[in-house]
């Protein structure tokens, strides 16, 4: 079946230093990656929409300078948190559709703290 | 965006027992329905779809059930097991539009 890899699965780091976290598809080619936010006790929230090849598309109220995403290969799209502050620790997960397929595979997170 | 929502933040229920997990929206054009299952510090699990043109679909010991006059649907769980004690989503699209939007969760604690 579809796997998706996230990595790292934890990471800390100081405030005002930038965090890159990785998403790849294993074993079958990705056109459309989605990237989501989750809070402690709380839903995921769509950050943005990575299509392969073309800029991101971010949801209503997400910062697309301070969260950069590259879709630069069918297998591995990126999330680089910038300028990181405790206020951006958070689970992020990422999931990953094929093309003509739905977009339920799903990552297994990557916790950030920003200290 | 599309609003979905759960009416219960916290189910408990005896071992053996059957689930009930309900979920509303907002969207009317949804017409594409996942159930997730996340376990702490991991990412969601595909547990069972639904597109709006059926009213229920059946799983291995979960259901799905559509009720599109009043947006609402409805994971159960059959013969609840220790292992079914996690958090559950609903998420809604459009179809073929594959952006998901979730639902607050309800959190399933199973008491042996």
């Amino acid at each position: 079946g579809a796997v998706v890899s996230q990595h790292p699965s934890r990471v800390i780091c100081k405030s005002g230093t930038s965090v890159k976290i990785e998403c790849r598809s294993l074993d079958f080619q990705a056109t459309t990656m989605f990237w989501y936010r989750q809070f402690p006790k709380q839903s995921l929230m769509l950050m943005a929409t990575s299509n392969e090849g073309s800029k991101a598309t971010y949801e209503q109220g997400v910062e697309k300078d301070k969260f950069l995403i590259n879709h630069a290969s069918l297998t591995l799209s990126t999330l680089t948190v910038t300028s990181a502050h405790p206020e951006d620790s958070s689970f992020y997960i990422c999931s990953a559709s094929i093309s003509g397929n739905y977009g339920y595979t799903f990552g297994s997170g990557t916790r950030l703290t920003v200290v | 965006g599309e609003s979905v929502g759960l009416h219960l933040p916290t189910l408990s229920v005896q071992e053996g027992d059957n689930s009930i997990i309900n979920c509303a929206y907002s969207n009317s054009a949804s017409d594409y329905f996942i159930w997730y299952k996340q376990e702490s510090g991991k990412g969601p699990q595909f547990i069972i779809d639904i597109r709006s043109n059926m009213d229920k679909r059946q799983g291995q010991r979960v259901t799905v059930l559509l009720n599109k006059t009043v947006k609402h649907l409805s994971l159960q769980i059959a013969a609840t097991q220790p292992g079914d004690s996690a958090v559950y989503f609903c998420a809604e699209t459009r179809y073929n539009f594959n952006k998901f939007y979730f639902g607050s969760g309800t959190k399933l604690n199973v008491k042996p």
